[in-house]
């Protein structure tokens, strides 16, 4: 079966870089979410999108913008990276929101050197 | 505010053993969804159970329960007869309904025994 598709895996980027992350989601999925995990820590909402509109936003910096384009796939573009912003990027996808649970992506491992 | 909280942050099992991993949550509205979400090494997160708040029979999935109890506002997980394969981070969430936003808890780290 499809799962969700993020790329790249790893990324490395130096500091006041920028970067673009991708996800895919499962076909026909109506919703994507990306979260932000840090070393040890829990997944941070960051922001989804319902149908190509942008659906709830959560504590993410204004240096960060994301969209989501008419094939359903959403791009996270981080603009003069931070260390801090060293973490795992997930995207998720689900069907009718979030109630019946989301499917994942691998994610994208960001270093900020 | 809402906040999910997990207290274990490690926990140990025996293989074949049961293990129960604690986890309460904080919110005033009455219509949302619970889950666990299981992180091994390999890092991407899977579902393990979900239950919907309106529901007071607790989700069952094979080797995975909840005890649900939503007035004291605690959602716990049991896992039967542990296996290796089990080892991993947990994390409990929710989301309210109508919204597109899960909040997690912390995580607790499950090693089993071999």
């Amino acid at each position: 079966a499809a799962g969700v598709i993020q790329s790249p895996r790893h990324l490395i980027k130096e500091k006041r870089e920028t970067a673009t992350l991708k996800c895919y989601p499962i076909p026909r999925h109506d919703t994507v979410y990306w979260y932000q995990q840090g070393p040890g820590q829990d997944p941070q909402f960051l922001i989804s999108f319902y149908e190509k509109m942008q659906s709830d936003k959560g504590s993410i910096p204004d240096r960060f913008s994301a969209q989501q384009f008419s094939d359903y796939h959403s791009e996270l573009n981080m603009s003069s990276l931070e260390l801090g912003d060293s973490a795992l990027y997930f995207c998720a996808s689900s069907n009718m929101g979030g109630n019946y649970g989301y499917t994942f992506g691998s994610g994208t491992r960001l270093t900020v050197v | 505010a809402q906040t999910v909280t997990q207290s274990q942050p490690e926990m140990s099992v025996q293989e074949a053993e049961t293990v129960t991993l604690s986890c309460t949550y904080d919110t005033s509205e009455s219509d949302y969804y619970l889950f666990w979400y299981k992180q091994p090494p390999s890092r991407q997160m899977i579902l393990v159970i979900r239950q919907e708040a309106y529901k007071q029979q607790n989700a069952t999935e094979n080797r995975f329960s909840v005890n649900f109890q939503k007035a004291a506002k605690s959602f716990s997980l049991k896992i039967s007869d542990s296996q290796l394969g089990d080892a991993a981070m947990y994390f409990c969430a929710y989301t309210l309904s109508g919204t597109y936003k899960y909040i997690f808890g912390t995580g607790t780290r499950l090693k089993v025994l071999a």
